[in-house]
């Protein structure tokens, strides 16, 4: 089945750009998400894009795919302390089920 | 508001007592989920409805079991609750045709069971 990965930490200073990383194994996954999770909320959708595209832009966020690698990337730019949260990576093959990766904590320090 | 909303948001209780968490969503979706978010924040799928109609049933012990009375709930009954059924746990709705727009999420309910 299909198994999401993302390391667990990242730490940047305020106005810099953030980049979270994200593999999936499954190839025939058709789309891919990124979540966020502020503490004590829900997961909360910030974007998504479909396999036949490469690159998504919706404001400050960034979203790369790389199909051949299967790795997904969401940079965020002049990040903010309130942008500090999980960043779940999410995907689907078409079906019902979406898997999510174990989650991205970032860190913003002022 | 339009949301997904569950209830209890937080939830102590003994071994072995029975309990049940609630969710509803006025969304006009058609498909809920039950996921469970463990300490270290995995996510974990545990089922799904569409259309009242139970589509994944993952590997969770039979003393969980869903009930989706019509296609805007989906409650969750636990019996003889465990230590390790301590978790949050996240209901999520979807329109299931379209999956550009991903999950909406309610805003959990902590279980500990002590």
């Amino acid at each position: 089945g299909e198994d999401v990965e993302q390391s667990l930490f990242l730490s940047v200073r305020e106005g810099d750009s953030s980049v979270i990383n994200c593999t999936y194994t499954d190839s025939s996954s058709t789309y891919l998400y990124w979540y966020k999770q502020e503490p004590g909320a829900g997961l909360q959708l910030l974007t998504y894009i479909f396999s036949n595209m490469d690159m998504k832009q919706d404001q400050r966020l960034t979203v790369l795919l790389n199909k051949k690698d299967k790795h997904l990337s969401l940079r965020i730019a002049d990040t903010q302390t309130g942008d500090s949260a999980i960043y779940f990576c999410a995907a689907r093959q078409g079906g019902f089920k979406t898997i999510f990766g174990a989650g991205t904590r970032l860190f913003v320090k002022a | 508001d339009t949301a997904v909303s569950q209830t209890p948001k937080y939830l102590v209780t003994q071994m072995g007592n029975d309990k049940s968490i609630k969710c509803e969503q006025n969304l006009g979706h058609d498909t809920m989920y039950w996921y469970k978010q463990d300490s270290k924040k995995f996510l974990k799928i545990m089922f799904s409805y569409n259309n009242k109609e139970l589509i994944i049933n993952e590997t969770v012990p039979n003393r969980f079991s869903p009930k989706s009375p019509d296609k805007a709930h989906l409650n969750l009954h636990i019996n003889s609750l465990e230590l390790g059924d301590s978790a949050v746990y996240f209901c999520a709705s979807s329109q299931g045709t379209e999956l550009n727009y991903g999950y909406t999420f309610g805003s959990g309910t902590r279980l500990t069971v002590v």
